[in-house]
């Protein structure tokens, strides 16, 4: 059974660093692109990036671009988002979703994590 | 503001048929798969249409898609309450961001 498996909800104070954490079983999990979705309180789903693990080619989304950082460690099968100064503004519920080769739909998606960025 | 456009919301009593559009462009719809995806409140979202007009296994045939040029559609049959959500399609787009979601139509089963 495939599964993304996130890390658990984070709050934090502005200017804090944060890294959160999507952990993939079930299926080959550096042949799959691994993506991040930014859901803020009662908004619409917004893409953020995309990692292969396999080789750890990343894209980036403008919008999130010099934002976030999205990396994968393929040895223990977990992909990450990072922050490096977290703002109010970061305050959502953060989505991993694993894509789909070919026409790249999200197949997956794990349970989301919510950072909360409160002074 | 989204790439893709979505009316904020659609309406329609239990048993009828709603459909709710997904329009873009070139750069990402026309030329490449859509999906859709239903979010129920409190919940991560989840696939319900690929490849346009695809089912994955345990979505019932009450949902189907369509595309047409630049605009992408959902349909909905035999609404239930259960059907209550939001409802997102997505694209790669390849002048943009690689991937690009529309900004959501929350159906309401009167």
């Amino acid at each position: 059974e495939v599964q993304l498996v996130q890390s658990g909800a984070e709050v934090k104070k502005p200017g804090e660093s944060l890294k959160i954490s999507c952990k993939g079983s079930g299926y080959s999990f550096t042949s799959y692109w691994i993506g991040w979705v930014r859901q803020m309180p009662g908004k619409g789903l917004e893409w953020m990036g995309i990692i292969y693990p396999g080789d750890s080619d990343t894209r980036y989304s403008p919008s999130f671009q010099g934002q976030v950082t999205i990396s994968a460690d393929k040895s223990i099968s977990t992909a990450y988002l990072q922050w490096s100064s977290l703002k109010a503004s970061d305050t959502a519920m953060y989505y991993c979703a694993r894509h789909r080769g070919g026409s790249y739909e999200v197949d997956y998606w794990g349970q989301g994590t919510l950072v909360t960025v409160s002074s | 503001q989204s790439v893709l456009t979505q009316p904020p919301s659609v309406s329609a009593a239990p048993g009828q048929k709603v459909t709710i559009s997904c329009s873009g462009s070139s750069s990402n719809i026309g030329n490449n798969y859509v999906s859709w995806y239903q979010q129920l409140p409190g919940t991560a979202p989840k696939l319900l249409i690929y490849d346009n007009n695809k089912r994955p296994s345990g979505i019932p045939d009450r949902f189907s898609g369509s595309k047409s040029g630049t605009s992408a559609t959902l349909g909905i049959t035999g609404l239930q309450t259960g059907d209550e959500a939001d409802y997102y399609c997505g694209t790669w787009d390849s002048s943009l961001s690689p991937w690009v979601f529309g900004g959501g139509t929350k159906l309401t089963v009167l």
